[in-house]
């Protein structure tokens, strides 16, 4: 079976700027999730999708980051406007259904570099 | 909370044994373990569910001992392949994982 698709697998902005991520969850998976993974450090959740509501997004900085995830499938992330720390991969990963006895599947990641 | 792992880093030689561990100051639900090669998507290695059940590769063992709120992953007869960083993802109820900050291994011939 396919893997989850991402892209674009490089950015880079200048700082203020907007960008966007897409992902494209594995077939079937009903959850979706959406981390930030700065060099040298494990991922971070930001958003968590169940099919297409909001499972729990508390560390996504609402103020400058927006995502959804459209018919249950697939997903957008956005940067609005761009801060330099938000330089970091954006990983995103699907799993079968809710909850943590599910194994999570991760896309290549974007990662994004802020100037 | 973000759970400790340690130790920070391991240097093998191909067939050595590793022990990569995994501390949580809160009561877990579950230990998700994934290896992440570099510049790579990290890839699932093993599930370990509060009550003893375990999903994961066949090559792979870990131990999930709930009092202590904590697990250990065992890599034995290292190979190559086996390089990587290591994350550690902690559960305290069905919500979210909160990953460790990695343990990263390098495995020489």
């Amino acid at each position: 079976e396919a893997g989850v698709a991402q892209s674009p697998r490089y950015k880079i902005i200048e700082k203020r700027q907007s960008v966007a991520f897409w992902c494209n969850p594995i077939s079937g998976h009903a959850t979706l999730y959406w981390y930030q993974q700065i060099l040298g450090q494990g991922p971070k959740l930001l958003i968590q999708f169940q099919n297409n509501g909001v499972v729990d997004d508390s560390q996504l900085p609402k103020d400058r980051f927006s995502a959804e995830r459209l018919k249950g499938v697939d997903s957008t992330l956005k940067i609005q406007p761009a801060k330099l720390e938000d330089s970091a991969v954006y990983l995103c990963a699907s799993s079968r259904g809710l909850g943590n006895s599910y194994e999570q599947y991760f896309g290549p990641g974007t990662r994004l570099t802020v100037t | 909370q973000q759970p400790v792992q340690s130790p920070q880093a391991v240097i093998l030689r191909e067939g050595e044994d590793a022990v990569i561990n995994c501390s949580s100051s809160k009561a877990l639900y579950s230990v998700h373990w994934y290896r992440q090669k570099h510049g790579e998507a990290p890839v699932f290695l093993m599930i370990l569910l509060k009550g003893g059940e375990q999903k994961g590769h066949e090559k792979i063992s870990a131990s999930f001992n709930e009092k202590k709120q904590q697990s250990s992953l065992y890599l034995t007869a290292s190979q190559l392949s086996y390089s990587g960083t290591y994350f550690c993802g902690t559960a305290y109820n069905t919500d979210k994982l909160i990953f460790g900050t990695g343990t990263r291994l390098q495995v020489f011939p």
